[in-house]
């Protein structure tokens, strides 16, 4: 079946500091799957960060992006400068082309941003 | 942010309890989903409905689960004997018939 294995965290990082989440899947349903980060805030529920259902292209938001590799079958999420308030859990996740079907999460990677 | 509504946010039941949750969907969107993320968050996908009628569902769902998705009603899971493995987060998502899927708080459920 399909799988996304992501970096197992905690990741603690340093405010103003650089963070990248790795993420590959392998997809056995589909070629190229649509690909997602979604984020669950302390307290909060989980919230859809970005996506990109094209290999080769990028997505972003909120400061953070993601490019769909199809060569290395990953989707690592990157943002250049993290404050207090990307302290969170990070989920990759992969859907085929069907908006029937459901998705495919990884573990979660928790960062905790320090001031 | 979503507008997908769970409730209750918290569940406790006893071994061989029913257990039942509901969902209302973002206002627009006919496909629904349920999701059981356990405590070594790990989601798996239960079952998922467009308008009424069932589209998916795993074998574990036919079994002890049952869900439904009347027509101006919300969406409902229930677990008729309720098991210490079934506590987990359930996640409720909806879809406007696209790829992405919009998900509520979830009802966190704890079978003593």
């Amino acid at each position: 079946g399909d799988s996304v294995t992501q970096t197992e965290g905690p990741v603690t990082v340093s405010e103003s500091e650089s963070l990248i989440i790795n993420c590959t899947y392998s997809a056995t349903s589909i070629a190229y799957p649509n690909l997602f980060w979604y984020v669950r805030y302390p307290g909060e529920g989980l919230q859809l960060l970005l996506k990109v259902i094209t290999a080769g292209q990028k997505g972003s938001s909120r400061g953070f992006e993601a490019t769909y590799n199809k060569e290395t079958t990953s989707f690592h999420l990157q943002k250049a400068s993290v404050q207090e308030s990307d302290s969170a859990v990070y989920y990759c996740a992969l859907g085929i082309n069907n908006y029937a079907q459901g998705l495919t999460f990884g573990l979660g990677t928790r960062v905790s941003v320090f001031p | 942010n979503s507008k997908v509504i769970q409730t209750p946010r918290y569940l406790v039941k006893g071994q061989g309890q029913k257990a039942k949750m509901r969902c209302i969907p973002e206002k627009g969107h006919p496909v629904v989903f349920w999701y059981q993320q356990n405590k070594n968050n790990e989601f798996k996908f239960l079952i998922n409905f467009q308008n009424q009628e069932v589209l998916q569902q795993i074998d574990m769902t036919e079994k002890r689960f049952s869900a439904e998705c009347p027509s101006n009603s919300p969406c409902s899971l229930e677990i008729q004997s309720s098991e210490a493995g079934d506590s987990a987060l359930y996640l409720c998502a909806s879809s406007p018939r696209s790829y992405e899927q919009y998900f509520g708080p979830g009802t966190r459920l704890t079978v003593l």
